[in-house]
Order: C-alpha cells, then sequence, then structure tokens
C-alpha cells in the first residue's frame, strides 16, 4: 500500500529556532501534498497545500513566512516552522494522495515542543 | 466555522455490539466524504469513503451511510472489536474527490469494552 513517511517524529528545541519537518512518498509520486496541524483535543487543521515545482497555498490565518513550505521533488516536500515559539508547539501531519483514485494517506505526524 | 462537525466527543460499546459513529456537515458542495481512524501520535488510517452519488458503502465490518438531504453521515462497525478502540475522524472534501483538500470533523473517541 501507499506509504508516507514523516520525518522526524518528535522535535524539542528552544525558542526561536528553525525546524524542518520532512514529508516523503515512499513508493509513489505526489504532485500535491498536505500540511495539517493537530492541537491536543481538535481536529486536523489544514494548514497548506503543497505543490511540487510551484508556490504553496496556505488556508487563511496560516503565514507563509512562518511555516516555509518546499516541495522540490515528487516525493519529498519540507515543512520549516522558523523561529518558532512555544505557541508553535502542536502535532504537525503530512498527507499525499497516491492518485489512481485513492484518498490521502497520511504520515505518522511530528510532535514539536518548543521551550 | 466548523464545516464538519462530530457531535459525539466519546462512546463506549461493548465488544461484539454495534458501534455507531456519526458526523454532520453544512457545506453542500462537498461530494466525498471519508472516514479515518487515528491512535494517539500517529497519522490517520483510511477506512472508508463514500461518493455524494452513493448513500451507502460496505467494506467488510465498515459501512458508512449518507443522507444527503440531512447532510449526515455516520459509520457502522459491527461487530467491533477491541482493536477498533482509536479516535475516528469523519472528513469532507469538494469538487471531484479527494484529490482536494479535506475538511476534518473533530473526532470521536471509541472505546470497545471487552
Amino acid at each position: 500500500g501507499a506509504v508516507v513517511s514523516q520525518h522526524p517524529s518528535w522535535v524539542i528545541c528552544k525558542s526561536g529556532t528553525s525546524v524542518k519537518i520532512e514529508c516523503r512518498s515512499l513508493d509513489f509520486q505526489a504532485t500535491t501534498m498536505f500540511w495539517y496541524r493537530q492541537f491536543p483535543k481538535q481536529s486536523l487543521m489544514l494548514m497548506a497545500t503543497s505543490n511540487e515545482g510551484s508556490k504553496a497555498t496556505y488556508e487563511q490565518g496560516v503565514e507563509k513566512d512562518k511555516f516555509l513550505i518546499n516541495h522540490a521533488s515528487l516525493t519529498l516536500s519540507t515543512l520549516t516552522v522558523t523561529s518558532a515559539h512555544p505557541e508553535d508547539s502542536s502535532f504537525y501531519i503530512c498527507s499525499a494522495r497516491p492518485g489512481g483514485g485513492q484518498p490521502q494517506h497520511f504520515g505518522d505526524g511530528t510532535r514539536l515542543s518548543i521551550l | 466555522d466548523q464545516q464538519v462537525k462530530q457531535n459525539s466527543p466519546s462512546l463506549s460499546v461493548q465488544e461484539g455490539r454495534i458501534s455507531i459513529l456519526n458526523c454532520d456537515y453544512t457545506n453542500s458542495m462537498f461530494d466525498y466524504f471519508l472516514w479515518y481512524k487515528k491512535y494517539p501520535a500517529e497519522g490517520p488510517t483510511f477506512l472508508i469513503s463514500i461518493s455524494s452519488i452513493k448513500d451507502k458503502n460496505e467494506d467488510g465490518r465498515f459501512t458508512v451511510f449518507l443522507n444527503k438531504s440531512a447532510k449526515h453521515l455516520s459509520l457502522h462497525i459491527v461487530p467491533s472489536q477491541p482493536g477498533d478502540s482509536a479516535v475516528y475522524f469523519c472528513a469532507a472534501s469538494s469538487y471531484g474527490g479527494a484529490t482536494n483538500k479535506l475538511i476534518f470533523g473533530t473526532g470521536t473517541l471509541l472505546a470497545v469494552q471487552p
């Protein structure tokens, strides 16, 4: 089955640090990947749609300069949380759609904790 | 504005019985609906989906029902098993199906008691 790999699974860092999260489609190519954010006991909120070879599309209220997305290849999208602060602490999840009518498949998420 | 709502934050069911999870939506442009299962600290796992041209889709123990006039869908799990215990999210998309962005509900925590 389609596999989406996300790395790292857990990050703890100091306030002001920039953190990069990788999302890879392991056995399929994905022209579109999605980045979600989940706060405790809340729903998954779409942050942005990552488009291979072009700019990401951000949802309303998401700061594009804060959350930098790069989709340089058909199997890799990265989310960089720049100058992270404690309020950025959350669970970040990516997804990709294999195509052929298949639904989105999700990575296992990244737990980001900013001290 | 919560376009997809799951009004029951939790549900407890005995093993072997039926679990019914409900989901309501407000956007009439949604034409594709999905259910995902999620364990703590993991990403969601796809369970089953339904297109708006159907009112029922079945896959093994899982059946999804769609009532477009009521803007309501439900997931039936029968028989329920302890391994089904997880958070279940319904999700909806528009303009042609699963290609597009998903709007998630708030989730229902299902606990299946042995």
